[in-house]
């Protein structure tokens, strides 16, 4: 059965400092990769997927994510980060014919403005 | 707003009764999905429907559990004789047939606490 670690459980910034949330997975074949986030009081929104083609993909709001397949990687990162990101951010994997997500435990954060 | 609807937001039973949520999903999505999420930790699996069928289901989803989708439409996720270890957020999430896997869209989910 595949899992998905997210290291950091929280995260504290002050605006303006760049972001970058750890995410890996244990799965060995081929993989479908995502990060949800979860603004307090809001559903799951989806911010950005890898299915294959450029390991680097680009979401909304100025996310994005590298996948690395190496390391299992499928890091978040945003250069510079809002009060209005504090949210919490999950790391999701899919096997290529599968339909089920496996996700992390989440990491929240909290940007100071 | 025409994403995924799930009711009702909360609800608070006593330990032993039966619960049913509701989920309806976006219109044009003929994929279904239950997830449980606890205090702390992401969504869980626990089953998955295309058009009425349920092609797949978790261990979690032991036999107090059943799922329907009785015209590929709504679903609804019953809960036989409630348990503490029940608590928890239900979530339902959707998402359309193509090449390669469609991203899912989730719902606000639905708050059970069992007292």
């Amino acid at each position: 059965a595949q899992s998905v670690s997210q290291h950091n459980h929280h995260v504290i910034l002050s605006e303006a400092a760049s972001l970058e949330l750890g995410c890996n997975y244990s799965y060995g074949g081929t993989v479908n990769l995502f990060w949800y986030v979860q603004y307090p009081g809001q559903h799951l929104q989806l911010l950005l997927k890898y299915f294959s083609g450029d390991p680097l993909v680009k979401g909304i709001k100025g996310f994005e994510a590298e996948f690395i397949k190496s390391k299992f990687s499928f890091n978040l990162r945003k250069p510079s980060v809002q009060w209005s990101d504090t949210a919490e951010y999950f790391c999701a994997v899919m096997e290529n014919a599968g339909n089920m997500l496996t996700f992390g435990g989440g990491t929240r954060l909290m940007v100071k403005p | 707003d025409t994403g995924v609807s799930q009711d009702p937001r909360h609800k608070i039973t006593k330990r032993g009764q039966n619960v049913t949520f509701r989920c309806d999903p976006i219109s044009e999505h003929n994929r279904l999905y239950w997830y449980r999420q606890t205090l702390g930790q992401g969504p869980e699996f626990l089953t998955y429907f295309q058009n009425e069928a349920q092609l797949e289901k978790s261990r979690l989803l032991s036999d107090r559990f059943s799922a329907e989708r009785p015209k590929g439409s709504f679903s609804t996720l019953e809960i036989q004789r409630t348990e503490q270890g029940d608590s928890a957020m239900y979530l339902c999430a959707s998402s359309s047939t193509g090449a390669g896997s469609q991203p899912q869209h989730f719902g606000d989910g639905t708050r059970l606490s069992i007292l």
